[in-house]
């Protein structure tokens, strides 16, 4: 079983829908959870942290559930500069080993 | 500010060649990560340093791959002999202190390996 599964997509949807993704971790005692956001033949770039209360920057929204050990990215209002690849990142409980995920495609259509 | 620089970009090579992989990380980090990137494979870990001295290379596929550090500006990835399934995108990033989330990336080396 990978350490961190995500459905790869693609999501297409249109301008302004609101779209979700999930991402399963199998470590329980994973401590730091991530969202990194990745560009066509780009580096990564954090998008942002997941907090246990839930957290929001603008139109995203992230949660976090430790007791399924899932995460979740939702966006609202979907522009079409936020098709990207979503990763998925945790963080091992000790040493700073970040685990990615394979990532889900979001592709937004006018 | 400079971020994260790789070289080279692009690379096209011969199987059974040396390729040597470039990284300067971002002044004043202290951490620094080789990433492998593929279809199949996604992202994956190779090894990291801490103040120059590699810390977990449990990443590293086989023998064919070393990774150095000679200071704190400089690491290198180099894959000897090369093979076709090593064709990939070779990623670098570096942080400050412990991670808590932010991986500075470089633009990535592009490898083809015929």
């Amino acid at each position: 079983r990978k350490e961190v599964e995500q459905d790869p997509g693609p999501f297409n949807v249109p301008e302004g829908a609101t779209v979700a993704f999930n991402c399963t971790y199998s470590n329980s005692a994973s401590q730091s959870f991530f969202w990194y956001r990745q560009d066509c033949r780009k580096e990564p770039k954090l998008l942002m942290s997941v907090y246990s209360s839930g957290n929001e920057d603008g139109r995203f929204t992230a949660q976090l559930n430790r007791a399924s050990q899932y995460i979740s990215l939702l966006i609202r209002d979907s522009k079409l500069s936020d098709s990207a690849t979503y990763l998925c990142v945790v963080n091992e409980e000790y040493g700073n080993k970040l685990v990615f995920g394979a990532g889900t495609i979001l592709r937004v259509k006018s | 500010d400079a971020g994260v620089i790789q070289s080279p970009r692009h690379e096209v090579t011969e199987m059974g060649q040396e390729v040597t992989l470039r990284c300067k990380p971002i002044s004043g980090h202290d951490y620094l990560f080789w990433y492998r990137q593929t279809m199949m494979r996604g992202l994956e870990l190779l090894i990291y340093f801490n103040n120059n001295v590699p810390i977990d290379d449990s990443g590293m596929p086989e023998d064919r791959f070393s990774a150095k550090m000679p200071n704190a500006s400089f690491s290198t990835l180099k894959i000897q002999p090369s093979e076709p399934r090593d064709s990939a995108v070779y990623f670098c990033a570096s942080s400050f202190g412990r991670v808590t989330g932010e991986l500075f990336f470089g633009e990535g080396s592009r490898l083809t390996v015929l």
